[in-house]
């Protein structure tokens, strides 16, 4: 199966940074990447998908990008409700695999 | 807009059959992959299979001796059923949709809390 890694695990940060979150695949996946929200006691939420393909309805300050095994989701101004768990997917292969989650939390 | 909500017992005894039901509105469930994914409290998403709308399955190894998904188009629900459970299996277990196997879960269910204890 294709392993997920995500990095980092935690970061904190303020309203108005720039976050970027690493997920880094252990064989291509030619973009079958989506990026997902989750905030406590909820369902995650597809922000991305294609690697950089923004789902309708999500907010222009999420980006992604990413080629091969490396990809990158960006929030380029945060707001306080980004502050949240990511989770990447890979769907390149029919077993799905997610990445371990980068929580994101208020400086 | 698709709906899918997750029912079933919030309790089971180890070594017995976790099962649950994922009912959809708003769209066919003779079209798309319906999926079981879990998450043990405070961790990540494990996905646990699908079923296609032909009632094809497809598992994730790590579980595939364990688990049956089976699709109910009458009803317009799937269910998951897990064997022999133990306390590793206490998760908040969720139902997604994608439309193809090779697309994103677009549509996800609330989730229901499933306890394993005796």
């Amino acid at each position: 199966d294709i392993q997920m890694t995500q990095s980092p695990s935690s970061l904190s940060a303020s309203v108005g940074d720039r976050v970027t979150i690493t997920c880094r695949a252990s064989q291509g996946i030619s973009n079958s990447l989506a990026w997902y929200q989750q905030k406590p006691g909820k369902a995650p939420k597809v922000l991305l998908f294609a690697a950089s393909r923004l789902e309708s309805g999500v907010p222009s300050r999420f980006s992604g990008s990413g080629s091969g095994t490396d990809y990158t989701l960006t929030v380029s101004s945060l707001q306080p409700e980004d502050f949240a768990t990511y989770y990447c997917q890979q769907y390149y292969s029919a077993l799905y695999t997610f990445g371990q989650g980068t929580k994101l939390e208020l400086k | 807009q698709v709906q899918l909500q997750e029912s079933g017992p919030g309790l089971v005894k180890p070594s017995e059959t976790l099962s649950l039901t994922c009912a959809v509105s708003g769209a066919s469930i003779s079209y798309s992959y319906w999926s079981w994914i879990r998450q043990p409290p405070g961790k990540g998403l494990e996905w646990i299979g699908h079923i296609s709308y032909s009632g094809s399955t497809n598992y994730n190894p790590s579980l595939k001796s364990r688990v049956t998904i089976s699709v109910d188009t009458s009803k317009n629900q799937f269910s998951l059923k897990l064997s022999s459970v133990t306390a590793a299996d206490t998760a908040v277990y969720y139902c997604a949709r994608a439309p193809h196997p090779t697309v994103n879960f677009d549509f996800w269910g609330q989730g229901t809390l499933v306890t394993v204890s005796s």
